[in-house]
């Protein structure tokens, strides 16, 4: 089965900032990966789709990458604001149409 | 709009009561999914389904029920048996397929124990 991790589980940056954050996971077959905001109290926001074979993604100020080798992805957002302050969820296929979620990374850009 | 609707925003149970979550997704997705989130957990898959009149246990699915007899619509019973009923669920859909197709999520029921 599919295992994510996400590390660390909570981060603040002052606004202005880049942040990095960092996804794990077991089983590298993979087709894609998905990130994930989820403000509090409300559902998930899908952010970015990775394709395997694109390796990197882009969507405004965020960017993020996947290496299949080493069953990392990672989330870049450039110049952090306080409206980026969330949880985000990084999330690895498995089975059939199957989604393994990480635990999140709680966020706080600090204005 | 295209979207998922999940009703109740918050809902309470009473001990030994089945209470149903309601589902409505207009994306024309044939799979849809009901997650278990905690706080400082990640999600955790209770049922899905990759097709009306069709579903599969998830990890968690002890407690609780599901049916599809339409395709927009995956209602979640959670039942006396789940000892534990206290947390936010999420409901999802996706186009069916490999490679896996992007999730879409609702915005979530929050249940409680009175």
């Amino acid at each position: 089965k599919q295992e994510v991790t996400q590390i660390p589980a909570a981060l603040s940056v002052p606004e202005g900032e880049n942040l990095v954050l960092n996804c794990s996971f077991t089983d590298s077959a993979i087709y894609n990966l998905q990130w994930f905001r989820q403000d509090p109290g409300k559902g998930l926001t899908s952010l970015l789709l990775i394709q395997s074979s694109q390796r990197e993604q882009t969507s405004g100020r965020l960017n993020a990458s996947l290496d299949k080798s080493s069953g990392r992805s990672t989330l870049y957002i450039a110049a952090s604001q306080p409206g980026d302050s969330a949880t985000y969820l990084c999330a690895a296929p498995y089975g059939n149409n199957r989604l393994a979620f990480g635990k999140g990374n709680q966020v706080v850009v600090i204005p | 709009d295209g979207g998922i609707t999940q009703s109740p925003k918050y809902l309470f149970r009473k001990e030994g009561q089945n209470v149903t979550l309601s589902c409505e997704q207009n994306l024309n997705h044939d799979a849809m999914y009901w997650y278990r989130q905690d706080p400082g957990q990640g999600l955790r898959l209770i049922y899905y389904s990759q097709i009306v009149n069709d579903f599969q246990k998830g990890d968690i699915a002890e407690g609780y029920s599901v049916s599809r007899e339409k395709k927009e619509s995956f209602p979640l019973t959670v039942t006396s048996a789940q000892k534990n009923p206290t947390a936010f669920y999420l409901c999802a859909s996706s186009r069916r397929g490999q490679p896996n197709q992007p999730q879409h999520f609702g915005d979530g029921t929050r249940l409680s124990i009175l």
